[in-house]
């Protein structure tokens, strides 16, 4: 099973919400990452998860906040999004050693209003 | 740093013609590079990868990539090209930091097929 599942698929949600995007592997890797897309561009790291501690985060906004519960779960926390945070976001999860592949979720479409 | 280069933002091919995609990495040392498709709205799934060994790589679907490193390319190959290809293509060269390995993309290259 080479699968990665993210829950929503898609999301609106206003300036004011919040809301939280979840990513779930059952692929016993031990490194997570959120991905933002915006659309015709490649994915651009947000964070890094490795052993389930925070090993990367690529100077994201604090209105973007990570949480890695458990070896398998990955969520990402959105309050008071921007506009201009619309974008596709990706997960994907690997093993740790530098040759692994990543493999990626379907990805939540998020639309802030 | 590491980066790549897609010279390519969009190609047109036709069915059943060959294609090569162009890829070139900066990186200091033994590069790990990666090609991964999208489909519209849809995450990114490998092709095929590189770390060591022989230079020409077979992947999934039928593609093929040669490393060659007195170019600094990973190019992608397929030698006849279905409708369904068409899709985007990134090229993408990872590092080990901090734990979990750092895939550095390109900007892409669009594959339109013509029937």
């Amino acid at each position: 099973d080479t699968e990665v599942t993210q829950t929503p698929k898609h999301l609106v949600m206003g300036m004011t919400n919040k809301k939280s995007l979840k990513c779930e592997q059952h692929m016993g890797h031990r490194a997570m990452y959120w991905y933002k897309q915006k659309a015709k561009k490649p994915p651009e790291l947000m964070f890094v998860y490795s052993y389930e501690k925070l090993s990367i985060n690529e100077s994201v906004p604090s209105r973007f906040s990570p949480e890695c519960p458990n070896s398998s779960l990955l969520n990402l926390h959105l309050h008071a999004l921007q506009p201009e945070d619309s974008a596709l976001y990706l997960c994907a999860s690997s093993q740790v050693q530098s040759t692994d592949t990543q493999y990626f979720g379907p990805g939540t479409r998020l639309t802030v209003l | 740093a590491q980066s790549v280069t897609q010279p390519d933002i969009h190609i047109t091919v036709s069915e059943g013609a060959s294609l090569e995609l162009r890829c070139n990495y900066s990186y200091g040392a033994t590069p790990y590079l990666f090609w991964y498709v999208q489909s519209p709205g849809q995450g990114l799934q490998l092709l095929l990868k590189y770390f060591s060994g022989d230079t020409l790589v077979q992947g999934i679907k039928g593609f093929e990539a040669e490393f060659k490193r007195s170019q600094s390319s990973f190019n992608l190959r397929k030698p006849s090209v279905h409708w369904s290809d068409a899709a985007e293509y990134f090229c993408a060269v990872g590092a080990l930091t901090g734990g979990g390995n750092k895939l550095t993309f390109g900007t892409g290259t669009q594959l339109k097929v013509e029937l």
